[in-house]
């Protein structure tokens, strides 16, 4: 079955750390999206892309950055970890531009 | 900025009652409306979508648009303790999703 995976599941870095989130799909969907969830706040977009090649900024994407080099995959990268970047992260992807889109598990990092 | 509003809740409502959730957005272009749903800890899942006025229904869900007033609904009939969760809505806005912080129904047994 299609699905769409995120590693690692938890983690835990030191403020100033590069840290990588992987998003993985497997439905073959050309938009992929990086949300992150925070108490009080509906789903907040990083960082979304329409392609291979194409990255766009969303909402919060200052410390944020996204490369697209194949359809099933787009790695989340935080430059360098701040305290307030301690959030859930959610990757999302969709057939198209006016459709629903579908989540992967989640990524819970804490940066201390 | 385009908004999504919902009421945060906490929504209590009797088992077997009907739960009725709002949501308001700013966008009158929007097209496209979703209603998520979100058990804690876990990711958003799709309920119902829809894109044109009226009602929609799906088994025990109804979702309803009012894009004149700017207006989407949900309905969940014979609402069941497993129905106790938080409801995202999602409206379409320049191409991409605008969500709504989210009502916490509680479905009380």
């Amino acid at each position: 079955d299609a699905e769409i995976t995120q590693s690692p599941r938890h983690k835990i870095t030191e403020t100033g750390r590069q840290v990588t989130l992987a998003c993985h799909q497997t439905w073959n969907h050309n938009n992929m999206f990086w949300y992150r969830q925070d108490l009080g706040h509906g789903l907040r977009l990083i960082h979304y892309s329409y392609g291979v090649q194409d990255t766009n900024k969303g909402e919060v994407s200052d410390g944020y950055s996204v490369s697209r080099s194949n359809t099933e995959d787009l790695p989340l990268t935080l430059e360098s970890a701040a305290s307030s970047q301690t959030s859930v992260y959610f990757c999302a992807s969709s057939t198209g531009t006016f459709n629903e889109q579908f989540f992967g598990p989640g990524t819970r990092l804490t940066v201390l | 900025q385009k908004e999504v509003e919902q009421n945060s809740g906490p929504l209590s409502v009797p088992e077997g009652a009907i739960a009725s959730l709002n949501c308001t957005y700013s966008d009158r272009v929007s097209q496209s409306f979703f209603w998520y749903r979100q058990y804690s800890g876990k990711s958003p899942e799709l309920i119902m979508s829809i894109y044109s006025n009226g009602d929609k229904e799906d088994g025990r869900f109804t979702a309803q648009l009012n894009k004149a007033s700017q207006y989407v609904s949900l309905l969940i009939r014979d609402s069941q303790p497993s129905d106790s969760a938080t409801y995202l809505c999602a409206v379409e806005s320049n191409y991409q999703l605008i969500w709504g912080a989210g009502t916490k129904l509680i479905i009380k047994p």
